[in-house]
């Protein structure tokens, strides 16, 4: 089967840096994508890593170790509006077309 | 942003009915998807499409049917509707194989009583 975890709730401060963990078991992993909700929205894509190694993109960043079936997402100079719910999913083989595979998600909460 | 509208937006419907949601894309992606969202369970996979009158299964996809005549639209049908249907659906379009990135339409709030 596969599976994804990680936490399911963090909270931070305004300015401070949160690392959110995903450890996953799946079978034909090709790589791990990042999304961000929030509440009452639609998910919106974040970031991709195919490869180890850490993504870069402004604010976020995302990391990923394929030996230790884990990434994690970097979200630096916290802001309020980065209050949400990130989910990471696993691109998984899955017939004719690669599905995404979603953790249960990690809501953030960032205070004053 | 992507070009999705999900209707309706919002419906309250009775045990056994049919219900039938639609997600219109004008991005002309291939591939189309439905997901349902509860608190607990993030987002499930129902069914999905990798081109016109193709289609198969999620992860959840029991109790569910879907199709897809056009490539600008999915539309899943609950045919006789469950209270375990109660959900947020959530309709995805990608231009890829689901590669990088997935884009999600506004979702469907369905409460069935």
């Amino acid at each position: 089967g596969q599976s994804l975890e990680q936490p399911s709730e963090v909270t931070a401060v305004e300015g401070a840096i949160v690392q959110i963990n995903c450890t996953y078991q799946t079978s034909g992993f090709y790589g791990l994508s990042w999304y961000q909700q929030h509440d009452g929205g639609a998910p919106t894509f974040l970031s991709y890593n195919a490869l180890d190694g850490l993504e870069e993109t402004g604010r976020f960043s995302s990391f990923l170790s394929r030996s230790d079936s884990y990434g994690y997402l970097l979200l630096q100079e916290l802001q309020m509006k980065d209050s949400a719910s990130y989910f990471c999913a696993v691109r998984a083989y899955g017939g004719a077309t690669n599905k995404l595979i979603f953790g249960t998600g990690t809501l953030l909460a960032v205070q004053p | 942003d992507a070009g999705i509208t999900q209707s309706p937006r919002h419906k309250v419907t009775e045990t056994g009915t049919p219900v039938t949601l639609r997600c219109h894309q004008t991005e002309n992606h291939r591939y189309m998807y439905w997901y349902r969202q509860d608190p607990g369970h993030g987002l499930r996979l129902i069914h999905y499409s990798y081109g016109v009158k193709d289609t198969d299964k999620g992860e959840v996809s029991d109790g569910y049917s879907v199709s897809r005549s056009k490539t600008e639209d999915f539309l899943l049908t609950l045919e006789s509707a469950t209270s375990s249907q109660t959900s947020v659906y959530f309709c995805a379009i990608s231009d890829s194989r689901g590669e990088n990135e997935q884009f999600f339409g506004p979702g469907t709030r369905l409460t069935v009583l």
